[in-house]
């Protein structure tokens, strides 16, 4: 079956710094990939669709200068948390689009210091 | 706007016990209902959906019904295995979200043990 490769599983950083995370479809182009987040808990969220070639589009309440989304190729999209903060400490998880199903990666955990 | 609701965990269970993990929703319209399953250190799968109401899906032994008059999509299995050891997640995929935009719940983690 389709594979998303999500990296890194598990990131530590200073308060300040910037962070990024990879989401990659193995053996499918995904023209349309989502990241959500989930704080303990509490539900998944959807922050961002992503579409390849475009802007990408942020959910109500999501800073998207502070989440960038880049999906510059069919087969990867990047979160790129930037001047983290512990309230940016969660779980980061994302999906990609084939064939009306949703494919998700395993998710990174960010905690912020 | 559309939310999920479903059972805290972790929920604790001895091999071959009867599962339920509870989910309830809200919804404009008629939601199609998802579970999925994320096993330990993988992505999210999905387990199982239904489109319409009364509908049943069912997959790997599990299976949830479609209840509009009580808004629910309950998760159910007869005889647990330790390999079912998971999080378990409830979804809807609404009117605005078309069928890549869903609203999940909280999830609820399952654990089996002998």
């Amino acid at each position: 079956g389709a594979v998303v490769s999500q990296h890194p599983s598990r990131v530590i950083c200073k308060s300040g710094t910037s962070v990024k995370i990879e989401c990659r479809s193995l053996d499918f182009q995904a023209t349309t990939m989502f990241w959500y987040r989930q704080f303990p808990k509490q539900s998944l969220m959807l922050m961002a669709t992503s579409n390849e070639g475009s802007k990408a589009t942020y959910e109500q309440g999501v800073e998207k200068d502070k989440f960038l989304i880049n999906h510059a190729s069919l087969t990867l999209s990047t979160l790129t948390v930037t001047s983290a903060h512990p309230e940016d400490s969660s779980f980061y998880i994302c999906s990609a689009y084939r064939n009306e199903k949703l494919f998700f990666g395993s998710g990174t955990q960010l905690s912020v210091l | 706007g559309d939310s999920v609701t479903q059972m805290e965990g972790p929920v604790t269970l001895s091999e071959e016990a009867f599962l339920t993990i509870n989910c309830t929703y809200t919804a404009t319209g008629y939601p199609s209902l998802f579970w999925y399953v994320q096993y330990p250190g993988e992505g999210l799968q999905l387990l199982l959906k239904a489109t319409k109401a009364d509908d049943k899906g069912s997959n790997k032994g599990f299976e949830a019904t479609y209840r509009k008059e009580t808004t629910s999509f309950h998760l159910e299995k007869g005889s647990v295995q330790v390999s079912d050891s998971a999080v378990y997640f409830c979804a809807l995929s609404g009117l605005t979200g078309g069928g890549n935009k869903l609203t999940f719940g909280t999830g609820t983690q399952l654990k089996v043990e002998l």
